[in-house]
């Protein structure tokens, strides 16, 4: 079945620096790549996510690129505030279209 | 009001004992799912469910039983708790997969302590 990694398991940045979490998958079927915001005492949160058809997506300072060769995507966050500090999710689904296999997580802190 | 919503949010058990966790949502999605989050581990499937009368083991489903009651419910049972079983329990709904949308949309979570 699917395995997602994702690297680091935690991520210190000043505020205004960028962030990169990277994630690599197994199934070479996957082909949509969501990535979900968990904040503290909340439930995971959709903040983008990326088709296997394109290579890569913005959202205003979200960023999220895809190497379907390679197997692994990876989110970018610029221009860091404390509000994004958080656990921030991958994950990959394949073409069944049944369910979602989530990386392990990356807890993101931004220091002020 | 929240979308997703489960009950209890908080329970402590004791070990042997069985434990009933709900879920209702107001979405009007005919998926709904469950996870458990474990520190280190993220996301780990343990149910999900296409429509009432279709259910599907995920990852982790041993010592987890599961009922769709109706499209907006969906309740996970643990028949005999064990200490391993302490985690963040998460449900989720979405929508029809395929080319569409495939969000996920998560309850508050449930901390389930077991003694």
């Amino acid at each position: 079945g699917e395995n997602v990694e994702q690297h680091p398991s935690t991520l210190s940045v000043q505020e205004g620096d960028s962030a990169v979490i990277k994630c690599t998958y197994s199934d070479s079927a996957s082909n949509y790549f969501p990535w979900y915001k968990q904040e503290l005492g909340k439930g995971p949160q959709l903040i983008i996510d990326i088709r296997s058809n394109v290579g890569e997506k913005k959202d205003q300072r979200i960023a999220v690129t895809l190497n379907k060769t390679a197997k692994h995507f990876s989110l970018h966050i610029t221009e860091t505030q404390p509000e994004d500090s958080a656990v921030y999710f991958c994950a990959a689904m394949g073409t069944s279209y049944d369910k979602v296999i989530f990386g392990p997580g990356t807890s993101l802190s931004v220091i002020p | 009001d929240a979308d997703v919503t489960q009950t209890p949010r908080n329970r402590i058990t004791k070990t042997g004992k069985r434990i009933m966790l709900e879920c209702s949502q107001t979405k009007g999605h005919d998926r709904m799912y469950w996870y458990r989050q474990d520190p280190g581990l993220g996301l780990r499937l343990i149910y999900y469910s296409f429509d009432v009368k279709d259910i599907n083991k995920g990852e982790i489903s041993d010592g987890y039983s599961v009922s769709r009651q109706a499209q907006a419910k969906f309740s996970l049972s643990l028949e005999s708790a064990i200490p391993n079983q302490t985690a963040l329990y998460f449900c989720a709904t979405s929508d029809f997969g395929g080319r569409g949308n495939n969000e996920q949309f998560f309850g508050p979570g449930t901390r389930l302590t077991v003694l």
